[in-house]
């Protein structure tokens, strides 16, 4: 298997504009994450998927922030408008979780580097 | 909510030495606690974990042991080489939504000097 996929890898934009972020899981995998990892706040969790359905979006910082799953092999996330603080590397991972919901391995992709001026 | 706190924020050994990297967490129901390592331009990932029915837990030159009534976990790396230079992530589970998730540590730079 590929492993997780994201693109872009990196991303440049001025403020205001719209970021769309995306993420392939690994075949098979029934649970996705999105994190964004900066060095004042160390890996946060933004919001994660089960079986295509959002969990726990408690983590999205504003409304300008939205993520979706249409599919078992395709997520977005989305800034809108973005704004220099959302800077920061952006990590998608998917696991597989048993019918009890235990946590698994996760595995992650390498991260799209967003800079926005 | 469940905090992960972890120490030291950098570290730097000798090769050859050991390392140790501690990990207290808040939500005593916790019961999943991996450690994940990553290297510059990558993501993290997995290198040992251990549940909460076990003390533990070695793989070659790496161990974690858990402590559930100090809610404190730690990896132990023996022999360190320069290949184990990487940042180190500590994680815990909780429950939330009928499902776990994982917070992270702020993690740990560890430097392995020749």
């Amino acid at each position: 298997d590929a492993g997780v996929i994201q693109s872009p890898r990196h991303e440049v934009t001025e403020m205001g504009q719209e970021v769309t972020l995306r993420c392939k899981p690994i075949s098979g995998h029934n649970s996705l994450f999105w994190y964004r990892q900066t060095m004042m706040r160390g890996l946060e969790l933004l919001i994660y998927f089960n079986n295509n359905v959002p969990i726990d979006d408690s983590g999205m910082p504003e409304d300008r922030f939205s993520a979706k799953m249409p599919n078992a092999s395709f997520s977005t996330l989305k800034i809108q408008p973005s704004e220099p603080r959302d800077s920061a590397v952006y990590f998608c991972a998917s696991s597989f979780r048993g019918l009890a919901g235990e946590a698994g391995e996760l595995f992650f992709g390498e991260g799209s580097r967003l800079t926005v001026l | 909510g469940e905090n992960v706190e972890q120490h030291p924020s950098t570290l730097s050994v000798q090769e050859g030495d050991s390392a140790v990297i501690k990990c207290t967490y808040s939500d005593s129901a916790s019961n999943y606690f991996p450690w994940y390592k990553q290297e510059l331009g990558k993501g993290p990932q997995l290198i040992i974990d251990i549940r909460s029915n076990v003390g533990e837990k070695k793989d070659q030159r790496i161990a974690v042991t858990l402590n559930k009534t100090a809610k404190h976990f730690s990896l132990h790396i023996t022999e360190t080489q320069p290949e184990d230079s990487a940042v180190y992530f500590c994680a815990a589970s909780i429950f939330s939504g009928g499902y776990n998730k994982l917070i992270f540590g702020a993690g740990t730079r560890l430097a392995v000097h020749p």
